[in-house]
């Protein structure tokens, strides 16, 4: 069975505290890992495209890193802040048949208490 | 604001009956992907769409079928409609339709089965 898994499934954390969040996919076939940030009511936009093993990526003070040996890739969050609460989700595009399908995680709910 | 606009909004309907959600891409945007979110699910990836033919497909119902159009809209038509199709249905889209590409989410079409 081939899974994208995030854990935790939530978190609270508060105002100014850093955080970090896994997601754990398949190693084998690697392609990219998508991060996306979901707030209630809106639609999901996209934070990083991860694609090199090894791969750091920063906007702000988000940043993730990348290890496809074995599978999993990390997303901190530093001196977390009440607008950072949101959904996060990790996406992986699995190949199929001679085509890809894209697998989301269920993602790590965040709540950062002010 | 992603540039990717969804209509409609809001659907109520009922059980057996048909509906079309429509998604109208980015400027420039070739690749268009359906995505369905349900209460008790994850994000699942239905279709994808780049430059009017079928590019990769997820876990599509065969009562459901899409298509995009020679203006590169795309159309999801969902048939003989079960409570269970109660959901939000997102699409998204990017200029090049690959696996490394970033998505664009629209604000999504939010269905509700009787």
């Amino acid at each position: 069975i081939l899974n994208v898994e995030q854990s935790p499934q939530s978190l609270h954390v508060q105002e100014g505290d850093s955080t970090n969040f896994t997601c754990s996919f398949p190693s084998s076939n690697f392609y990219a890992l998508h991060w996306y940030r979901w707030e209630t009511a809106k639609s999901p936009e996209a934070l990083f495209v991860m694609t090199l093993n090894g791969d750091e990526k920063k906007k702000g003070r988000i940043s993730a890193t990348l290890n496809t040996k074995e599978g999993y890739s990390y997303l901190y969050i530093k001196g977390s802040q009440p607008e950072d609460s949101a959904t996060y989700l990790c996406a992986f595009p699995l190949v199929h048949q001679g085509t890809y399908k894209y697998i989301f995680g269920t993602g790590t709910r965040l709540k950062v208490l002010a | 604001d992603s540039g990717v606009t969804q209509t409609p909004k809001h659907l109520i309907t009922a059980t057996g009956q048909r509906v079309t959600l429509r998604c109208s891409p980015r400027s420039g945007d070739l690749s268009v992907y359906w995505y369905q979110q349900s209460l008790d699910q994850g994000l699942q990836f239905l279709i994808q769409y780049y430059n009017g033919e079928e590019r990769a497909k997820g876990n599509i119902l065969e009562r459901f079928s899409a298509q995009q159009f020679p203006d590169l809209h795309s159309e999801l038509n969902l048939s003989s409609l079960e409570l269970g199709d109660s959901a939000l249905y997102f699409c998204a889209s990017n200029q090049a339709g690959g696996s490394t590409d970033t998505q664009y989410f629209g604000p999504g079409t939010r269905l509700t089965v009787l």
